[in-house]
């Protein structure tokens, strides 16, 4: 089992639509969880963190996170052409390692 | 704005050549944290850099190496490069927090 896992994807969503976007992990012991979003050939630009049970939102995103369930979701609402881009979950796990340990990423395409 | 510059943006190198990347935090801040991203592998932790001390490294062989010098810059060595090599490497800080990593633009490697 890996230990941040998201669907590869591509999610194709119609512009204007909710993306939803999903992430299992692991380590139970996790604290601290990210949505980082990463256009190609580009760095990952951080987007949200969450780090208590429920719903973040800001602006047209939501980060949902369910520690019981081990799983973190985004929302993206009203979808544009240019969210089109990679999304990579982080989870920073237990213990003082410094490390961010990212799933794979889910490639979503917005469409117009 | 990540507040982290990296040099050079592009390399290309030839097998068992060593290399060089380095990064530089703006404003001082003290942890550096670097990643590997290959093509079908995803952001892998590669080393941790704190007050100028390793905190931490990945699973990565010893050919991999760094150093943080006193103005909290840091650099990655890559020794005996193998074609695998090959990947977009990430420095990211944390603005002093040791939570929430931002990314520096990255630097692109090319092991021919």
């Amino acid at each position: 089992q890996k230990e941040v896992e998201q669907n590869s994807g591509p999610l194709s969503v119609p512009e204007g639509a909710i993306a939803s976007l999903n992430c299992t992990y692991s380590d139970r012991g996790s604290q601290s969880f990210f949505w980082y979003r990463q256009y190609s050939g580009k760095s990952p630009e951080l987007i949200m963190s969450i780090y208590s049970n429920g719903d973040k939102e800001d602006g047209r995103f939501t980060a949902q996170l369910n520690k019981a369930s081990q799983y973190v979701s985004l929302l993206i609402r009203d979808s544009q052409p240019s969210d089109s881009a990679t999304y990579l979950c982080a989870v920073r796990g237990s213990g003082n390692t410094g490390k961010l340990i990212f799933g794979q990423g889910t490639t979503l395409q917005v469409k117009p | 704005e990540a507040g982290v510059t990296q040099s050079p943006t592009h390399l290309i190198k030839t097998r068992g050549q060593q290399v060089t990347l380095r990064c530089s935090p703006i404003s001082g801040h003290t942890s550096v944290y670097w990643y590997q991203q290959a093509l079908g592998l995803g952001l892998q932790f590669l080393l941790w850099y704190d007050e100028g001390e390793e905190r931490n490294r990945g699973n990565f062989p010893p050919r991999f190496s760094g150093r943080q010098f006193p103005n909290y810059s840091s650099e990655l060595n890559v020794n005996a490069l193998e074609l695998e090599d090959s990947a977009l490497y990430l420095c990211a800080v944390d603005r002093g927090n040791q939570e929430t990593q931002y990314f520096g633009p990255g630097t692109r490697l090319l092991v021919l």
